[in-house]
């Protein structure tokens, strides 16, 4: 399964933007980039994905590296509910397992 | 966002029985369905692949005879933990995955936290 490294930890101040980064330079051509988070005694909420260029939906925005060996979550706005692990995840387009990593745990301070 | 239902929310059992944890698909069909299990402060870890109408396909490490799937229909799948011991004791969540044109995404329980006294 393809790996991802995250920092393990993050701060960020409340209503200001968060950019959470993810390696992934083993990642294949075929490989799709997604981002879940997950709060405490919850399962995993789904947040974006990605394949090769930048996305955006109402809850982040995804920008991809031109060579894909890299990814950057972008939560406009954070507030005190973002706080939560997040997990960046390589998805195989045959197989469709998801394999998480060690994610990022995000602290929001008010 | 689609929705994916466990249960129970959470379940106490006497060491030596067995338990079963339901997941269901409410408003999609869902013929691949993961389980996964997390333990304290560690991240999600997949134990096997669920695929309707055919045995499940178990990841490494994980005892097929201890921890039985069932994908019985395109919106079920249970996952029976046999003679269970309080090191199973595990927050259990199951994912279904739902396929669209040009679109797969995964969608997840709120999980099974078990504890086995």
């Amino acid at each position: 399964d393809a790996k991802t490294t995250q920092p393990n930890s993050m701060e960020s101040n409340e209503e200001e933007p968060v950019h959470l980064p993810c390696n992934h330079s083993t990642i294949s051509g075929t490989d799709y980039i997604h981002w879940y988070r997950q709060l405490p005694s919850q399962g995993p909420e789904y947040v974006i994905h990605g394949l090769t260029s930048n996305v955006n939906n109402r809850m982040a925005s995804l920008a991809i590296a031109e060579d894909r060996k890299s990814s950057t979550l972008i939560l406009h706005r954070a507030t005190l509910r973002d706080a939560a692990v997040y997990y960046c995840i390589l998805r195989a387009n045959t197989g469709n397992q998801f394999y998480f990593g060690t994610g990022t745990s995000l602290t929001v301070i008010p | 966002g689609a929705v994916v239902s466990q249960h129970p929310s959470w379940v106490i059992c006497k060491s030596g029985t067995s338990v079963k944890i339901e997941c269901r698909s409410l408003d999609f069909q869902a013929t691949t369905m993961f389980w996964y299990r997390q333990f304290p402060k560690q991240s999600l870890m997949l134990m096997a692949t669920s695929n309707e109408g055919s045995k499940a396909t178990y990841e490494q490490g994980v005892e097929k005879d201890k921890f039985l799937i069932n994908h019985a229909s395109l919106t079920l799948s249970t996952l029976t933990v046999t003679s269970a011991h309080p090191e199973d004791s595990s927050f259990y969540i199951c994912s279904a995955l739902r396929d669209s044109f040009m679109n797969t995404e995964a969608f997840f329980g709120q999980g099974t936290r078990l504890t086995v006294v």
